[in-house]
């Protein structure tokens, strides 16, 4: 069973300060993918990686997969009070192209103006 | 993307009922899943919804207490046979195929269902 441990749980930090979370296993995965869910709502798929070394910026946020794809990070600079939510990361197991998921523990950010 | 969407959004039940949830997809799709989550922590895959056959179960769940129907590539119901409190939960209903997205790469979810059991 593949397994990725996600950390922190818990994050609640002032808004205006950089923020990172990790997700890190034993195993390789062929991609893994970022999320961020809201109270009510189902998660939103925020990037994809594929490739070991990538790195991925979307706006304010940097994605990172390690370069033997068993680890990657989410980077937030300036958090903002609207990137309050739950980050999970979710990593695809090889050998197939359509498969579950394996998801992290989920970090809960909170973000204070 | 896709868009989906879960029906009922959320639902209050005694113990002993059974409730269904729907999924719908504006398009056809490869593969549907189903999750379970507790509220502020991560998903559990129950199964797999295979259109034409039987659904795939992971460890610890059952076709008896969650049987699953997919008839076409846009729609597949779970439901939660003789509830009790402990399951309570969000569950989720997710779609992935080559039409929107590089296979494995892009999964989508939907909104989720509420459910409550007293």
């Amino acid at each position: 069973t593949q397994l990725l441990e996600q950390s922190p749980q818990f994050l609640s930090i002032q808004e205006g300060e950089n923020l990172t979370v990790y997700c890190n296993s034993s195993s390789v995965f062929s991609s893994l993918q970022w999320y961020r869910q809201e109270p009510g709502e189902g998660p939103v798929l925020l990037v994809t990686v594929v490739t070991g070394g990538e790195v991925k910026k979307l706006k304010r946020l940097t994605f990172q997969f390690g370069d033997a794809r068993k680890d990657s990070s989410l980077h937030i600079t300036a958090a903002q009070p609207g990137d309050t939510g739950l980050y999970l990361c979710a990593g695809k197991a090889g050998g197939t192209s359509y498969g579950k998921l394996t998801f992290g523990q989920g970090t809960i950010l909170t973000v204070h103006p | 993307s896709a868009v989906i969407s879960q029906k009922p959004s959320r639902d209050i039940c005694q113990r002993g009922t059974s409730l269904t949830i729907q999924c719908q997809v504006d398009s056809q799709v490869t593969m549907m899943f189903w999750y379970r989550q507790q509220p502020g922590q991560s998903l559990t895959l129950i199964a797999t919804a295979n259109q034409g056959s039987e659904a795939t179960y992971e460890s610890g769940f059952v076709i008896d207490k969650f049987p699953i129907s997919r008839p076409n590539l846009t729609f597949s119901t779970l439901t939660v046979s003789n509830m009790s409190p402990e399951d309570s939960s969000i569950y989720l209903c997710s779609v992935e195929s080559n039409a929107i997205g590089p296979p494995g790469e892009t999964q989508y979810f939907g909104p989720g269902t509420r459910l409550l059991v007293l």
